[in-house]
């Protein structure tokens, strides 16, 4: 079976600097997908990266980024330029091949100004 | 685009009594919709998946017969929770598929608190 970690229960940043939250999983699907979720306080799930497993290049989105390490089965979220409006949870989530989505236990980011 | 809307918002409700949730996929047709359930500082656990037309799929450990869910149309599914009680009490949350160039995006409704008295 799948399993996605997240081992950093909180991090915080300052404003305008950069921040990198890791996430690792497991599986033994070749093909898949990685997503990154925010879910700020009003509970809404925002999707922020999607990254498929088949392709090497990192996604990218605005100043949001990632570094997908296949082999090493690890997914990692760079936020550039931290804003406030960035403070939320943030949950990685792998895709199956039955496209139900598994969800780490989520990251706490806190940004200071 | 791709809105995904859920009624009520919250609810409380009497222990033994049963309630309805509803979601809507408001500017697409979702032959797929997904039921999460998430408890206060924890994530995300997939509860079933829900074919317009079919029976839901459950995951294991979640019952089936307590909680029901109807895909009756493209655009809509609803979770019951029957015979309610306080351990019911959780923040649901439910996502509709949408096609999206060969492949699919899964869109979240905003979610709805029930609290179980």
């Amino acid at each position: 079976a799948q399993t996605v970690t997240q081992s950093q229960p909180e991090m915080s940043v300052q404003e305008a600097e950069t921040v990198t939250l890791s996430c690792t999983y497991d599986t033994s699907e070749s093909d898949y997908y990685l997503f990154w979720y925010k879910q700020p306080p009003s509970r809404q799930m925002i999707l922020v990266i999607r990254q498929e497993a088949y392709k090497q290049q990192n996604a990218t989105e605005n100043r949001f980024s990632v570094n997908f390490q296949k082999a090493a089965k690890s997914f990692s979220l760079k936020i550039s330029d931290s804003q406030l409006g960035d403070a939320a949870m943030y949950f990685c989530a792998y895709r199956t091949n039955t496209d139900k989505l598994i969800f780490g236990t989520g990251t706490r980011l806190q940004v200071f100004p | 685009g791709a809105v995904v809307s859920q009624h009520p918002s919250w609810v409380i409700c009497k222990s033994g009594t049963s309630v309805k949730i509803e979601c809507r996929s408001l500017d697409f047709q979702a032959t797929t919709m997904f039921w999460y359930r998430q408890f206060p500082k924890q994530s995300l656990m997939l509860m079933a998946t829900s074919n317009e037309g079919s029976k839901a799929t459950y995951e294991q450990g979640v019952e089936k017969d307590k909680f029901l869910i109807n895909h009756a149309s493209l655009t809509l599914s609803t979770l019951t929770v029957t015979s309610a009680h306080p351990e019911d009490s959780s923040f649901y949350i439910c996502s509709a598929a949408r096609p999206q160039r060969g492949n699919y995006e899964q869109y979240f409704g905003p979610g709805t608190r029930l609290t179980v008295t």
